[in-house]
């Protein structure tokens, strides 16, 4: 199985609404990524997590929470988005780097719309 | 900074023509370097990990090239295909204080009847 599932593929939410992304992958990845991707722009990297810790954060605002419930598992929480928050949210896991490149599997995407 | 810039933005070639896309980087310490195609609204799928060592790398009709001397890699696509629409995103990976990927712009690859 080389597959990173994402739910929900699109969701629509409102400024003051509480919602959460949720990303799976059971290749045995101990790496796992979240990605915030704009229109005909690049994926911006905005959390690692690696061993369920995580080990980077871009400078994301707080209205963005993640979580790493289990190896297998990783939940972006949103709350009290703003309209310039609509993009399309990636997931990707890859195993730990040890000197030698990983790949990074994505998942479809979240496409979320804040109105 | 660390930079990766891709030409050209955009391409429309007839289908079974081939194709050539290139990749600039600036990124240094420089550890490997990744071509992924992505299509419309998916997410990026791998299409090939070059280290520093490594000239040449195929995956089937895509073959991808580094020089790391001259920090430029090409991303060479042999009779294409109406499948191969899509965009496809030059990621660097640095090492130390570059730790990290940089995406380029990434070229859109139209490809026609």
């Amino acid at each position: 199985d080389t597959e990173v599932t994402q739910t929900p593929k699109h969701l629509v939410m409102g400024m003051t609404n509480k919602k959460s992304l949720k990303c799976e992958q059971h290749m045995g990845h101990r790496a796992m990524y979240w990605y915030k991707q704009k229109a005909k722009k690049p994926p911006e990297l905005m959390f690692v997590y690696s061993y369920e810790k995580l080990s980077i954060n871009e400078s994301v605002p707080s209205r963005f929470s993640p979580e790493c419930p289990n190896s297998s598992l990783l939940n972006l929480h949103l709350h009290a988005l703003q309209p310039e928050d609509s993009a399309l949210y990636l997931c990707a896991s890859s195993q730990v780097g040890g000197g030698r490149p990983e790949t990074q599997y994505f998942g479809p995407g979240t496409r979320l719309l804040v109105l | 900074k660390n930079q990766v810039e891709q030409s050209p933005q955009s391409l429309i070639i007839l289908e079974g023509k081939n194709c050539t896309l290139q990749c600039n980087y600036t990124v240094s310490p420089f550890s490997n370097l990744r071509w992924y195609k992505q299509d419309t609204g998916r997410g990026p799928v791998s299409l090939t990990i070059m280290t520093f060592s490594e000239n040449t790398k195929s995956n089937g009709r895509y073959t991808a090239t580094l020089d790391a001397d001259t920090k430029q890699s090409s991303l060479h696509i042999t009779a294409s295909q109406l499948s191969d629409s899509a965009s496809y995103i030059c990621v660097v990976w640095g090492t130390g204080t570059a730790s990290k990927l940089t995406f380029g712009t990434g070229t859109r690859l139209q490809v026609t009847l």
